[in-house]
């Protein structure tokens, strides 16, 4: 079955970009509709945005300005870039499969583990 | 945005009751609401999706309803394993936006 892996660096200083990678294993990127979300205490979970493999995205308006999901189909990963990031970034990061049971995308069904990310002054 | 509101934000429980978690949206959200289990240091589970499709290999004990704004799930006779933080999710209108989570806890 589909399964998602995070990976990237789990500090990152402010004002940087902050750069995570989801591998797709068991099924192909082409194939759905993926998703970064995250999760901070303060701000509980938090939809950042989707991509397509074709390339179209959908972005939360309160990152859309720092955000971009990137595909590398040939590796079957896409991407997360966040700059210009401070501490109100530090999060978990979730990669996930954006799906819907009757075709109209409204869920998310498969999760990666997430991966703790730290932004450091 | 739409606000997704869960009450109660925590309710202690035992083992063989029933509970039910409401979630309610700032705006009319269609049926296009989820609903998820998550257990420390673990990834949210898609437990429901479209306010009542049980996803596959969720036990039937689960159980989901409502549309417009008012949503609730419902969990009959609970289960050791129950016991962990629940979220709603709408995908009626982008962004889309999660509750702050209920906390399910053993009495």
């Amino acid at each position: 079955q589909v399964q998602l892996q995070e990976s990237g660096p789990g500090l990152v200083k402010a004002s940087e970009t902050l750069t995570l990678t989801c591998t797709v294993s068991g099924g192909s990127i082409r194939s759905h509709y993926w998703s970064w979300i995250r999760q901070s205490p303060g701000k509980g979970l938090e939809w950042i945005g989707y991509m397509y493999y074709s390339g179209s995205t959908n972005y939360n308006p309160s990152l859309k300005s720092r955000v971009n999901i990137l595909v590398d189909v040939s590796k079957n990963q896409f991407s997360l870039r966040l700059n210009s990031v401070t501490a109100a970034d530090t999060a978990i990061y979730y990669c996930a499969r954006f799906w819907g049971v009757t075709g109209v995308l409204n869920a998310f069904d498969i999760w990666g583990q997430g991966t703790m990310v730290t932004v450091s002054s | 945005d739409i606000q997704m509101t869960q009450s109660p934000s925590s309710v202690s429980t035992v083992v063989g009751d029933t509970v039910t978690i409401t979630c309610r949206a700032s705006q009319g959200s269609g049926s296009w609401l989820a609903w998820y289990q998550q257990k420390p240091g673990k990834a949210p589970k898609l437990l429901i999706s479209a306010a009542s499709s049980l996803q596959s290999g969720v036990p039937s004990r689960f159980s989901g309803s409502g549309s417009g704004t008012d949503f609730t799930l419902t969990i009959s006779t609970l289960q050791p394993e129950d016991f962990a933080t629940y979220y709603c999710q709408q995908a009626n209108s982008f962004p889309i936006t999660f509750g702050q989570g209920t906390r399910l806890e053993i009495k």
